[in-house]
C-alpha cells in the first residue's frame, strides 16, 4: 500500500510569507504526526492529529498550527515565517486508535523549507 | 524539547565490524523505538522494545533496554556500507507521544 505522502517536497519563501505543508497518512492511520528537523535542534515534535482533532502538541509558537481533515490528511501552516523556521518538516502516520503506544510511526520523505 | 541524548554522537566503522549506540533518557516510558534517517530523508522505524521487555532481536539489529537505568542500546551487527544513516531513539510516554532523541551518525565503510 502507498506510504505517507508529503507535498510539495522542496519549498522556498520569503520572511514574513506563510506556508501550508500537506501530508496524506497510509489508508486507514487515522493519527498524524508532525515534526522539524534542524541541526541544532533535531527532531521537534510540533503536533498529533487523531480523528480530526489535536491531541497533543508541542512546545511551538503560535505561528504554527495544523489541522486534519476527515479523509485523515493533515496539513499545518507556519505564518509570518521567519529564518529560523528553515528546517526539514516530516509527518508521521500510525495505526488507527494506537499511536506511538504500540506501533512505529511510518514517516514521509519530509518537506523542506528554505525561508530566504 | 528531546527526550533522550544519544551517545556517541557519531561513529566510523570498517564492513564487518559491530555497531553499536546508546540512548539514555529521562522520564517514565511505555515503549522505546530506534529509526534510521538516511541522508535528509523521512525516519524509518527498525524496531519497538517495550518497558517490561529487557531485549529484543530483529535480524541483524539487537535492542536491550534497562528502565533502572532509564538507558536502551542498539547494536547492529556485521556492519555493512547500506548502514550508513543516522540513528535516533524516540520514547512514547503514555501520553502517546514519540520524543526523539538527539541521534547516532554511523559511518561504515567497506
Amino acid at each position: 500500500k502507498a506510504g505517507v505522502t508529503q507535498t510539495p517536497r522542496y519549498l522556498i519563501k520569503t520572511r514574513g510569507q506563510q506556508v501550508t505543508l500537506s501530508c496524506s497518512p497510509i489508508s486507514g492511520h487515522r493519527s498524524v504526526s508532525w515534526y522539524q528537523q534542524t541541526p541544532g535542534q533535531g527532531l521537534q515534535f510540533l503536533f498529533e492529529y487523531f480523528s480530526e482533532t489535536q491531541r497533543n502538541k508541542g512546545n511551538f509558537p503560535g505561528r504554527f498550527s495544523g489541522r486534519q481533515f476527515s479523509n485523515s490528511r493533515s496539513e499545518m501552516n507556519v505564518s509570518t515565517l521567519e529564518l529560523g523556521d528553515s528546517a526539514l518538516y516530516l509527518c508521521a502516520s500510525s495505526s488507527p486508535g494506537q499511536g506511538a503506544l504500540n506501533y512505529g510511526y511510518t514517516f514521509g520523505s519530509g518537506t523542506r523549507l528554505t525561508v530566504v | 524539547s528531546q527526550q533522550g541524548e544519544e551517545d556517541p554522537q557519531a561513529l566510523s566503522i570498517q564492513e564487518g565490524e559491530n555497531a553499536t549506540m546508546n540512548c539514555s533518557y529521562k522520564t517514565s516510558i511505555n515503549n522505546l523505538q530506534w529509526y534510521r534517517q538516511n541522508s535528509g530523508r523521512g525516519l524509518v522505524h527498525l524496531i519497538l522494545i517495550r518497558s517490561n521487555e529487557r531485549e529484543k532481536h530483529s535480524g541483524r539489529l539487537r535492542v536491550t533496554l534497562d528502565t533502572s537505568k532509564k538507558s536502551s542500546s542498539l547494536l547492529i551487527t556485521a556492519s555493512r556500507a547500506a548502514d550508513t544513516a543516522s540513528y535516533f531513539c524516540a520514547t512514547a510516554s503514555y501520553t502517546d507521544k514519540l520524543i526523539f532523541g538527539t541521534g547516532t551518525r554511523l559511518q561504515v565503510f567497506p
